[in-house]
């Protein structure tokens, strides 16, 4: 049963940076890579951007970019995501994804990411 | 960015009844394959988001029949034909088509 894993809930100051990891299992991780969606207190979702599965290739959201970096560690299975520069506004539930079959239809359970001095 | 837009907000049904969400597009996301790169997922009380229908109209593993989508272009409609107790959830269309994917606001449907 394919599944991912995050990593728990972190509480940064502003201007830190923080990094969630998100484990796969049960499905070919390498062949889709992983996506990363965020939800806002109260929010709806936003994408944050998809890395490769050998790092070859990523893709980030316009409003993350040079903020953000996500990798992937294959010989383990990880997924990363280092969001920098936190703001108050970073607070929200962090998510990864990945593909099995077709668009993100494999989810971790979330990351609570909460931003205060 | 390609702006996506559901309604209504929040959707109070009976169970049995049938239920309707609306999700536009401010541009076509018909690919020259003849797919529409549209997505939907739900996300329930307390749980992670999951796949509900992908390009279009396909229903991901485990999804019952009573969803359907249907539409074409910039408007489409998610349908339940006959609601139940355990459809309850916060529902997102989010279209494929271009990068970034973006999101609909979402529609809460909560049982009467």
């Amino acid at each position: 049963q394919a599944q991912l894993v995050q990593s728990g809930a972190e509480v940064k100051k502003p201007g830190a940076s923080v990094k969630v990891s998100c484990k796969a299992s049960g499905y070919t991780f390498t062949n889709y890579g992983i996506s990363w969606v965020r939800q806002a207190p109260g929010q709806g979702l936003e994408w944050l951007g998809w890395n490769g599965p050998h790092n070859g290739n990523r893709d980030y959201a316009q409003k993350f970019q040079g903020r953000v970096t996500m990798t992937t560690d294959t010989s383990t299975s990880t997924a990363y995501m280092e969001l920098r520069s936190l703001r108050s506004d970073d607070t929200a539930v962090y998510y990864c994804a990945g593909r099995v079959l077709y668009g993100m239809d494999v989810w971790g359970q979330g990351t609570t990411v909460t931003v205060s001095s | 960015d390609v702006v996506m837009t559901q309604s209504p907000l929040s959707l109070p049904v009976t169970p049995g009844e049938p239920a309707a969400i609306s999700c536009k597009s401010n541009q076509s996301l018909l690919h020259s394959n003849g797919y529409n790169y549209l997505d939907w997922y739900v996300q329930k009380p307390g749980k992670s988001p999951q796949l509900l229908i992908y390009l279009n109209s396909n229903r991901a593993s485990g999804v019952p029949d009573r969803f359907s989508v249907s539409g074409s272009g910039t408007h489409f409609t998610l349908k339940i034909s006959r609601v139940e107790a355990e459809d309850v959830g916060v529902y997102y269309c989010m279209q494929a088509l271009q990068t970034p994917p973006t999101f609909g606001g979402g529609t809460k449907v909560e049982i009467k």
